[in-house]
């Protein structure tokens, strides 16, 4: 089955730590995203990769850190700086037409909860 | 910032009703696309409509682009309870490549 897995579904952390939500995807896709959504609204681009070991910084990305050693995967961590990280976390892959982004495939979600 | 604005924020409708949301936009793009999110789970991926292109149909979908006015609509005919859901425009921007969501528009389609 091909597709993008996240784990793990939900996340709890304590104030003060790193957590690394992880994305999977076998899709052969080039380009990465994560993005966070809060309650009722839309979804905010955190970190954004088109290529191994290269990755560019979203809308929010403070607080936040990636990496991207191999195609299929594009962890993310919440740092102990991002002083607000109670969110559902979603990553997603598209193919590249040419240069441009396409249709991009979800994962299920991440719901991180600070306790 | 979000690239894209939805309008309605909400929509509710009966079922077989017809459903329009807008989505406006700020930059130059290369291509829109129109997603749907049932509640607490990942999205799913609709239509793609490029730049250069003006409308495209899929099933009971139907979405126009006006690259003037920097807007695109998002048609659903016939309603049904199953289309009870959240759609967001996304755009690609024609700088940075960036797939940048609005906030969407949480319809529901009454039985």
């Amino acid at each position: 089955d091909g597709g993008i897995t996240q784990s793990p579904k939900y996340l709890f952390r304590k104030e003060g730590q790193n957590v690394t939500l992880s994305c999977e995807q076998n899709l052969n896709h080039d380009a990465m995203y994560w993005y966070r959504q809060d309650p009722g609204q839309g979804l905010r681009l955190i970190y954004y990769s088109q290529i191994v070991n290269d990755f560019q910084k979203g809308d929010i990305a403070e607080g936040y850190s990636v990496s991207r050693e191999k195609k299929e995967s594009f962890p993310l961590t919440v740092t102990s700086a991002q002083k607000n990280p109670t969110a559902f976390y979603l990553c997603a892959s598209s193919y590249l037409s040419g240069q441009w982004n396409t249709e991009a495939f979800f994962g299920q979600g991440t719901r991180l909860t600070v306790v | 910032s979000q690239q894209g604005e939805e309008d309605p924020q909400a929509l509710s409708i009966q079922e077989g009703e017809n459903a329009t949301m807008n989505c406006s936009y700020k930059t130059s793009i290369n291509n829109l696309q129109w997603y749907r999110q049932n509640s607490g789970r990942g999205l799913v991926h609709l239509i793609l409509i490029r730049s250069n292109e003006r409308e495209k149909h899929s099933g009971r979908l139907r979405v126009t682009l006006d690259t003037s006015k920097k807007s695109s609509s998002l048609l659903i005919t016939a309603s049904r309870a199953a289309d009870t859901a959240s759609y967001f425009c996304a755009t690609v921007k024609a700088a940075g490549n960036k797939l940048t969501f609005g906030g969407g528009t949480r319809v529901l389609v009454k039985p």
